[in-house]
C-alpha cells in the first residue's frame, strides 16, 4: 500500500497474555519507529530501526517489551505478560532516514488490557 | 521524556478565525516539526523548520522559531472545520540520538462551523 499499515487496529486481551503488533512501513523507507500514546498524551518513543544498524531500544519501558524488524520491511512489537498500564495506542512510523525527513505514521493499534 | 510542551492544551475558535498554538522545548535542537492528529488516526506531518530558520510558510500554516527562547508557534489562518484535530510539536535534539523525535502533549483544536 501507499502508507504505513498497522495490524490489528484494535486488540483486547487479558492481563498476563502476550501480544504481538505488526507494522508494514512504506516501501523504501529505511527508518522505522515505534511509539506509545496514552490517552490524551503525546507520543513516547519506544524503539528505532535504521537499515541494518543495531536498533535503538532506549525507549522500551521494560524487558517485557521487544521488537524486531526483518531487513527494511515488516516490524513486530511484542509485549509479554501484559499489564493494565500497557493499555495505549501503539503507533508505528517510517521515514527515508535522517533527521530532516518527515515521519509517516500508521493509524496505530489500540491495545486494551482487561 | 517530554521535550516540547504545547499551549494552550485546548483551543476552541469559530470557523474563519486564526488559531495560534505555542510550543516550548528545553534542549538545543536540530529542527522542530509540527504534526496533526485527527481523532483515532495516526499523525500527519505538517511542516519542518530548521534551527537556523526563523519562519516558514506552507499554505495556511505559518511557523516561527525562536531558538533564544526555545519556543515555536504554529499559526493556522482562516480556519476551517476540517482543521479540528490535535496538533503536536516534535523536536530533533542536536547531537547523539538526534534521529529521535520528542513530542509534546499537544493542543486540541476545535473549529466551530
Amino acid at each position: 500500500g501507499a502508507g504505513v499499515s498497522q495490524s490489528p487496529s484494535n486488540k483486547v486481551t487479558e492481563k498476563g497474555k502476550d501480544v504481538e503488533l505488526r507494522c508494514d512501513p512504506i516501501s523504501g523507507h529505511t527508518a522505522l519507529y515505534w511509539y506509545r500514546q496514552r490517552l490524551g498524551q503525546g507520543l513516547e518513543f519506544l524503539i528505532y530501526f535504521q537499515g541494518n544498524s543495531a536498533p535503538d531500544k532506549s525507549g522500551l519501558p521494560s524487558d517485557r517489551f521487544s521488537a524486531e524488524r526483518t531487513g527494511e520491511s515488516v516490524s513486530t512489537l511484542t509485549i509479554q505478560r501484559t499489564q493494565q498500564e500497557d493499555s495505549a495506542v501503539y503507533l508505528c512510523a517510517s521515514s527515508l532516514g535522517g533527521v530532516r525527513q518527515p515521519q509517516h505514521f500508521g493509524d496505530g493499534t489500540r491495545l486494551s488490557i482487561l | 521524556s517530554q521535550q516540547g510542551e504545547e499551549d494552550p492544551q485546548a483551543l476552541s475558535i469559530q470557523e474563519g478565525e486564526n488559531a495560534t498554538m505555542n510550543c516550548s522545548y528545553k534542549t538545543s535542537i536540530n529542527n522542530l516539526q509540527w504534526y496533526r492528529q485527527n481523532s483515532g488516526r495516526g499523525l500527519v506531518h505538517l511542516i519542518l523548520i530548521r534551527s537556523n530558520e526563523r519562519e516558514k510558510h506552507s499554505g495556511r500554516l505559518r511557523v516561527t522559531l525562536d531558538t533564544s527562547k526555545k519556543s515555536s508557534s504554529l499559526l493556522i489562518t482562516a480556519s476551517r472545520a476540517a482543521d479540528t484535530a490535535s496538533y503536536f510539536c516534535a523536536t530533533h535534539t542536536s547531537g547523539a540520538g538526534s534521529y529521535q523525535l520528542t513530542f509534546g502533549k499537544g493542543t486540541k483544536l476545535s473549529v466551530i462551523p
